[in-house]
């Protein structure tokens, strides 16, 4: 099945700040989504992004799927951005994952005041 | 976003112990979808559901069961709880797009801890 790496593992910053997380994955998708689970364990969409470009206030999202990455930007972060961000994939059609997500392993972002 | 609920949120049971964990969306989405998520991991695909008396497995092997009678309602149950299987159980639907070109939509996940 397809592979899914997401970068950094962990990462630490002071309120303020800019943080770029990236995901890699292995082979065509049509559905790629990035989440923001909370402490409370609720995963909250952020981007349904298999291509292009999307802004949503302080975050945005690049994905170029010739390449077989996806990007999600963080501009001035708060406390309240901490949490686990994950991305996850769907496969081309054709395959027996249709419609099927495939989750990286996260990134813990922590922001301190 | 969708309206999707899961009860309970925690449930705390001893083993051997027959249990359903709850599901249900407002939305009239045809896909449902459970995935089991241990602390700290990836969450992985248990169960899938593409309409009304469809079910498939997912990815990940479990012990667990689910059902789709009803559009809106997804349950899954595990006959006999077991210690393994404590971790935390989330809740997707989507609308269905074309080939999957379709958001998926969380419910706020049941932890289960079996003692």
């Amino acid at each position: 099945g397809i592979q899914v790496e997401q970068s950094p593992p962990d990462l630490i910053l002071q309120e303020g700040a800019n943080s770029t997380l990236r995901c890699n994955f292995s082979d065509s998708v049509n559905n790629l989504q990035w989440f923001h689970q909370n402490p409370w364990g609720q995963l909250i969409n952020l981007f349904y992004i298999p291509s292009g470009t999307k802004q949503n206030g302080r975050l945005s999202a690049t994905t170029v799927a010739t390449e077989r990455y996806s990007l999600l930007y963080i501009s001035s972060s708060q406390t309240t951005d901490s949490g686990v961000y994950f991305c996850a994939v769907g496969e081309r059609a054709g395959g027996t994952s249709y419609g099927k997500l495939t989750f990286g392993q996260g990134t813990i972002l922590t922001v301190h005041p | 976003e969708a309206d999707i609920y899961q009860t309970p949120r925690y449930l705390v049971i001893g083993t051997g112990k027959k249990i359903t964990l709850e599901c249900s969306q407002t939305m009239g989405h045809d896909k449902m979808y459970w995935y089991q998520q241990d602390p700290g991991m990836e969450l992985h695909l248990i169960h899938y559901s593409y309409g009304v008396n469809s079910t498939e497995k997912g990815d990940l092997s479990s012990e667990s069961t689910v059902s789709r009678i009803r559009t809106e309602h997804f349950p899954l149950t595990l006959e006999s709880a077991r210690p393994s299987h404590t971790s935390q159980y989330l809740c997707a639907s989507s609308a269905g797009g074309q080939y999957g070109t379709d958001t998926q939509y969380f419910g706020p996940g049941t932890r289960l801890t079996v003692l």
